[in-house]
């Protein structure tokens, strides 16, 4: 099953802002969008953003996603100590009929 | 509160099986669908079976990798899902998490962990 592509990882600095990318093609993230995910080594993952670029309720501004084509990308501004974690993609396979996930990102903030 | 509570985790032997199960509280559970996702020690996501709800015929997806050897069902009543594991191999050794999906998993729980080891 095709997955998503996300680079494996990204640093940046404190209080700079970091652009994470995800693509996929057109029967998942350019037909259905992409959600986005951040996990905490040792805990599970976490919603930043849904399909439709939705933050659940206590997700901070400063996480923005958006999609061009077929490649979905998280902006984080402002970048904070407690940012540094491994960010995923996920959204479902309209043609294969499953979910996918990106390889995650692990960000890393200097 | 949203809660999803999953147990049965164990070491298991090859070939063998083990039944998961996810609890979940805080929401109408039968409107929503769920997933199982799983990952591997220092390893990323891997989605593993979806269900779908009533409205949907209760139907199923699964990864190529577990199919015809898990199965997801559940039980609107005990507000409750399942992952049936057989014919278990080395490589299903990971946290098994359960996550409702609402246009991506928006809620999770906090994994099982399933060792397949002899």
């Amino acid at each position: 099953q095709a997955g998503l592509t996300q680079p494996p990882s990204v640093s940046k600095g404190l209080r700079q802002t970091a652009t994470l990318t995800c693509t996929g093609n057109s029967n998942n993230v350019g037909n259905l969008g992409a959600a986005w995910l951040q996990q905490h080594q040792g805990h599970p993952p976490k919603l930043l953003s849904s399909r439709k670029n939705n933050r659940p309720s206590g997700i901070s501004e400063r996480f923005s996603a958006s999609r061009s084509g077929n490649t979905a990308s998280l902006t984080i501004t402002g970048l904070q100590p407690e940012d540094e974690a491994d960010y995923f993609c996920s959204t479902w396979d309209s043609s294969l009929s499953v979910r996918v996930f990106g390889g995650g990102t692990k960000l890393t903030v200097l | 509160e949203v809660q999803l509570v999953e147990s049965g985790g164990g070491l298991v032997q090859p070939g063998g099986s083990l039944r998961l199960s996810c609890a979940a509280s805080g929401f109408t559970f039968s409107d929503h669908y769920m997933d199982w996702v799983r990952q591997a020690p220092g390893k990323g996501l891997e989605w593993v079976a979806h269900i779908r709800n009533k409205a949907k015929s209760y139907s199923t997806e699964y990864a190529a990798s577990v199919k015809g050897r898990f199965t997801i069902s559940r039980d609107d009543s005990k507000d409750s899902i399942y992952l049936q594991m057989n014919s278990l191999k080395a490589e299903d050794t990971a946290v098994y998490y359960c996550a409702r999906d609402t246009y991506g998993n928006d809620y999770w729980g906090q994994g099982t962990l399933v060792t397949v080891s002899s």
